[in-house]
Parts: structure tokens; sequence; C-alpha cells
């Protein structure tokens, strides 16, 4: 079975751009969710997606957005790109998002933003 | 307040040695807790839940949690150079539908 895909696995942009970042859970698994990872704050929750909705998200500026599509996957967008979204976006899947479910981590996009 | 805690550290511990990680958690309301290990450079991947209250022992790891304290911790015995890495605990509530990370320890075992 293919783990989480995580597409691109670096993008290097320059302040004032939009990216677009992609995931791809686990088959069969129905819950997305983001993370944002650096080295000072850890890892931050972003939002978490199951069946087309957000059902939850983090303490992050309107320019973070996403969606989660029919067949699971999510993309998440961050516009208005600064030098602090400098980080590793890390996509997690797990098969309903329920309390006692472990998380399923991709790899990553590292994001660097100049 | 951070939701979830952890000491940072570095821990460092020699071989064959007890490596003890600790982890305090804010909302009364969380249900599950988790430790993940995140090696450099890779993905956090899951060691160890716990559901309720005591302890957990699945091989040289051993949870422990302690809602009334809400504190959960981590025994990892006969620590070995390979279990040097990054200790993330985390935490969900019902229904909140998101898993909160602690900053993580790094834990270094010495040869």
């Amino acid at each position: 079975k293919a783990g989480v895909t995580q597409t691109p696995r670096y993008l290097i942009k320059t302040r004032g751009q939009q990216v677009t970042l992609s995931c791809s859970p686990i088959s069969g698994h129905r819950s997305v969710s983001w993370y944002q990872q650096t080295p000072g704050q850890g890892l931050q929750f972003l939002f978490e997606y199951f069946s087309e909705t957000q059902r939850n998200k983090g303490n992050f500026p309107g320019r973070f957005s996403g969606r989660q599509f029919s067949n699971s996957r999510s993309e998440m967008n961050v516009s208005t790109l600064e030098l602090g979204d400098s980080a590793l976006y890390l996509c997690a899947s797990s098969p309903a998002g329920t309390t006692n479910e472990k998380l399923f981590f991709g790899s990553g996009t590292q994001l660097s933003v100049l | 307040q951070k939701e979830v805690e952890q000491n940072s550290g570095p821990l460092s511990v020699p071989e064959g040695a007890i490596a003890s990680l600790n982890c305090t958690y804010s909302d009364r309301g969380s249900q599950s807790f988790f430790w993940y290990r995140q090696y450099s450079g890779k993905s956090p991947e899951l060691i160890m839940s716990i559901y309720s209250n005591g302890d957990k022992e699945d091989g040289r790891f051993t949870a422990q949690l302690n809602k009334a304290s809400q504190y959960v911790s981590l025994l990892i015995r006969d620590s070995q150079p390979s279990d040097s890495a990054t200790y993330l605990c985390a935490v969900r509530n019902t229904g909140g539908f998101k898993t909160i990370f602690g900053a993580g320890t790094r834990l270094f075992v010495k040869a």
C-alpha cells in the first residue's frame, strides 16, 4: 500500500508569490491534516479535512487555505508569500480522523521564500 | 501557555540506559495521547499511543498517562544509538478534529 505522497518535494518562491502544495493520502484514508514545521515552533496545525469539508483550522492567517477533493486528495495554498512562511509543510492522513486514530505523514514539501 | 509542552532538550543518555521523556498538556478534554519519533530529515512516525490512565508497554517503550495531572511520559529502556531522534508528544481531543504536537525533545544516545 502506497504511503502519503506530497508534491513537490522542494519549492523556492519569492515574496508576494503564491504556492500550491499537493497531498495524496493513503488509499482508503478520508481524513487529511496539514502541518507547518519550523525549527523554532515545531509542528503547527494548519487544518483538517474530511470528505471535502474543513473540520478544524489552526491559528494561521487567511493567506493559508486548503481544499479536499472527492478522491480525498488535498491541496493547500499560500498566497502573498512572506519570508516567515519558509518551512516544511507536512500532510498526514488517517482513515476517518477519529479520536484514537494515528496519523501517517508524508515526506513533506520544503518551501523556501526568498 | 502552550497546549502541549515538552522539554526541548537535548537529553543525552548512555547506551543501555533508560531515557525518560515528559509532556504536559493544557486541555482537560484531551482523550488520546501519542508519541511520535522523528529522525533528522524524516517525517514523524508513531511509536506509542495511550488512551487511559496508567502504563502501556510495547517492547522497550512504555507510555505513562496521568489525566489528573495532565501529564504524559515515554520511557525507553535499554536505549540504543538508533533511538537518537526527536520525540514528539501529541494530543487529540474528542470532536476537535485536530492533533496538537509539542515542540519535541531531542534525544541523543551515546555509544
